[in-house]
């Protein structure tokens, strides 16, 4: 089974651009998750998919970041325009049930993003 | 929320049992003790879960004493492989993924 996979793996971008990050899920998996760790901070919550419906979008740090999940498959999430403090690594996570007790969370493998 | 206290950083020597010891005096009822793997530049990775007592699967063991308030990983003879960041989440696992708290992990060398 493909595991989840996030494009790109690095990006770098100026300050004032946009930039949007891809995540493919594992097949089937109705729960999608994107967290981030920006620099010398631990990874933290963004928000949570369930299908298509954003279920929790509490961790978004501003309207400048947009997450979409259009058709419940894949997800992006768009920086714009993209300032310094956002650089660190995106990550993404997919789950089958909302119940994490017995199905967890499967993270890819992340997209760095350096805003100069 | 739950929050959890781990050693910045260990080593060990290759074929040993290593334990990584988690604090987290203020669990709730409903919260879970769960454990990810980190190698560089990868994603975190689900390593093992319990609530109470002792759980075992083919990778790690976890230790959960009978107040919750701390918790053990145990991985059997580790080997050079085994180098990561290791991370204890204590949260309501039912719904939600607001509540998981990664913290700064706990950094394992393995040494030959």
């Amino acid at each position: 089974e493909a595991g989840v996979t996030q494009f790109p793996s690095h990006s770098v971008i100026e300050k004032g651009q946009t930039v949007t990050l891809r995540c493919d899920p594992i097949s089937g998996h109705d729960n999608l998750y994107w967290y981030r760790r920006v620099m010398g901070k631990e990874i933290k919550f963004l928000l949570h998919f369930v299908k298509e419906s954003k279920q929790d979008e509490s961790g978004m740090p501003n309207n400048r970041f947009l997450a979409e999940r259009t058709g419940g498959t894949y997800s992006t999430l768009k920086v714009q325009p993209a300032e310094l403090e956002d650089s660190g690594v995106y990550f993404c996570a997919s789950s089958l049930g909302q119940d994490r007790r017995n199905s967890p969370l499967h993270f890819g493998n992340g997209t760095r993003l350096t805003v100069t | 929320l739950a929050k959890t206290t781990q050693p910045i950083s260990m080593d060990s020597y290759e074929g040993q049992e290593v334990n990584i010891t988690c604090s987290h005096n203020n669990i709730a009822t409903n919260d879970y003790i769960t454990w990810y793997q980190q190698f560089p530049s990868q994603g975190p990775r689900f390593i093992i879960q319990g609530y109470k007592t002792k759980v075992t699967n083919e990778v790690a063991s976890l230790f959960i004493p009978a107040d919750r308030k701390s918790s053990t990983l145990s991985l059997p003879r580790v080997s050079l492989s085994d180098t990561a960041v290791y991370y204890c989440l204590v949260g309501d696992m039912r719904t939600g993924a607001n509540n998981l708290f990664f913290g700064t992990g706990t950094r394992l060398t393995v040494i030959p």
